[in-house]
């Protein structure tokens, strides 16, 4: 059946550091991936979308990596801050074509001061 | 622009009542979605919508649940007869196009508590 897991539920690194979310599945081949932040009380926001002919896409502090041999993404905020502290979401395409989404259960980020 | 507007923010009712949830995307936005978020299961795909044609909606629990959009700017969805089960925060997301690779805007959600 198809899955997609997040490393952890939660994560918690020192403020400065570079934090590095993993997102792996199985059974799916996407043409695109796309990570969502979550605050609490709040609807997903978009952060990034990478295709499957992409290794790497940054914004800002942010790199997204997709490896579609390993079947798996890493999501990095680098010199991360409190404010960055969330929930990530990764989410696949069913298929190609197809303009549904599928969503990882997310992992939360506490950046610590 | 508002952004995906969802009424109400919070609702409670007592099992077995009709509960009514709607969504506005925003202007110009021809795909709308609706998920359900729990912390069991994550967020879910209930239904989607393109052009206000409803093109997948293999994520509906069950009968209970039913989804409209009778126009591009409002959306409904209803569960009748609610269970305590269908607790969750409810979802609608728009995107700008019914093709692939588009971003979703999601609205601020509804707390849905069945007593």
């Amino acid at each position: 059946s198809q899955k997609i897991e997040q490393n952890s539920e939660a994560l918690n690194i020192q403020e400065g550091k570079t934090a590095t979310l993993t997102c792996n599945y199985t059974n799916y081949s996407p043409a695109y991936l796309q990570w969502y932040r979550q605050d609490p009380g709040r609807g997903p926001v978009f952060l990034l979308l990478i295709r499957e002919n992409e290794k790497e896409k940054r914004k800002e502090r942010l790199k997204v990596t997709f490896d579609t041999t390993l079947k798996q993404s890493l999501f990095h905020i680098t010199a991360s801050q409190p404010a960055d502290s969330a929930t990530y979401l990764c989410a696949l395409d069913e298929n190609p074509g197809a303009n549904n989404l599928f969503f990882g259960t997310g992992t939360r980020l506490t950046v610590i001061p | 622009d508002a952004g995906v507007i969802q009424s109400p923010r919070h609702e409670v009712t007592e099992m077995g009542q009709e509960v009514t949830l709607r969504c506005k995307p925003i202007s110009g936005h021809n795909s709308l979605f609706w998920y359900r978020q729990t912390m069991m299961r994550g967020l879910e795909l209930l239904i989607y919508f393109n052009n206000n044609v409803p093109i997948d909606d293999s994520g509906m629990p069950e009968d209970r649940f039913s989804a409209k959009m009778p126009n591009a700017s409002f959306s409904t969805l209803k569960i009748q007869p609610s269970e305590p089960r269908d607790s969750a925060v409810y979802f609608c997301a728009s995107s700008p196009t019914g093709g692939t690779y588009n971003e979703q805007f999601f609205g601020p959600g509804t707390r849905l508590t069945v007593l």
